[in-house]
């Protein structure tokens, strides 16, 4: 079925380190994709989002990049400090099914930064 | 402007009890979102609703789960005669238009004994 799924179940950096997180899906009619954190005990927090009509949409530190021809999603960290490790997910959001209103979670990177 | 707001916190309820979970979405957000997720897993959209109105349940059991989100007042997910598989972390999460960032509230975290 269609799915979110991530490269890299864990990723270890060191501080100041650039981070980058993958993701890849498989609907091809997914036109909108968004970048979580989520720490420990808490409710995701949105990061960055992309919609199909960019490739490369920047935040303060990150940076998301769409490659619609392969289906890959990634999240570059700049300057990775110890606040950043987490458990990063992405999610799609397509115009198909019932409605614009259902997000697809991958299965979530843990990012640990070592001081 | 404060974020999403979901209690409680924390819910332990004995098998066959039923479970009443609240969320109010951000201030001006007309769209609710309610994901469970299981530890070290991914997030599972549970059903999606505006006011008065449930857009897609999808990701709803057919039994014992419903869903509401009234004219005045929060959002309220409930299960009746819960069971151990339904412990969980339940996220409401909202949105100010469909198709748009969603976000979350802190999170209910259900255990049923």
């Amino acid at each position: 079925g269609e799915s979110v799924g991530l490269h890299l179940p864990t990723l270890s950096v060191q501080e100041g380190d650039n981070s980058i997180i993958n993701c890849a899906y498989s609907n091809s009619a997914s036109d909108y994709f968004i970048w979580y954190k989520q720490e420990s005990g808490k409710g995701p927090q949105f990061i960055i989002d992309i919609r199909s009509n960019m490739d490369k949409r920047q935040g303060q530190r990150v940076t998301v990049l769409l490659n619609k021809t392969v289906k890959h999603l990634s999240l570059q960290i700049a300057a990775t400090q110890p606040g950043d490790s987490a458990v990063y997910f992405c999610a799609e959001n397509y115009a198909g099914g019932t409605s614009y209103g259902k997000l697809t979670f991958g299965q979530g990177t843990i990012l640990t930064v070592h001081p | 402007n404060a974020g999403v707001m979901q209690n409680p916190r924390h819910l332990v309820r004995r098998r066959g009890q039923e479970a009443r979970l609240r969320c109010s979405p951000m201030k001006g957000h007309s769209h609710v979102y309610w994901y469970r997720q299981l530890p070290e897993e991914g997030l599972k959209f549970m059903v999606y609703l505006q006011k008065e109105n449930i857009i897609d349940e999808s990701g709803m059991p057919k039994e014992r789960f419903s869903a509401e989100f009234p004219k005045e007042g929060p959002s309220i997910l409930r299960i009746q005669q819960v069971v151990r598989g339904d412990s969980a972390a339940y996220f409401c999460a909202s949105s100010p238009r469909e198709n748009n960032e969603q976000y979350f509230g802190p999170g209910t975290r259900l255990t049923v004994t």
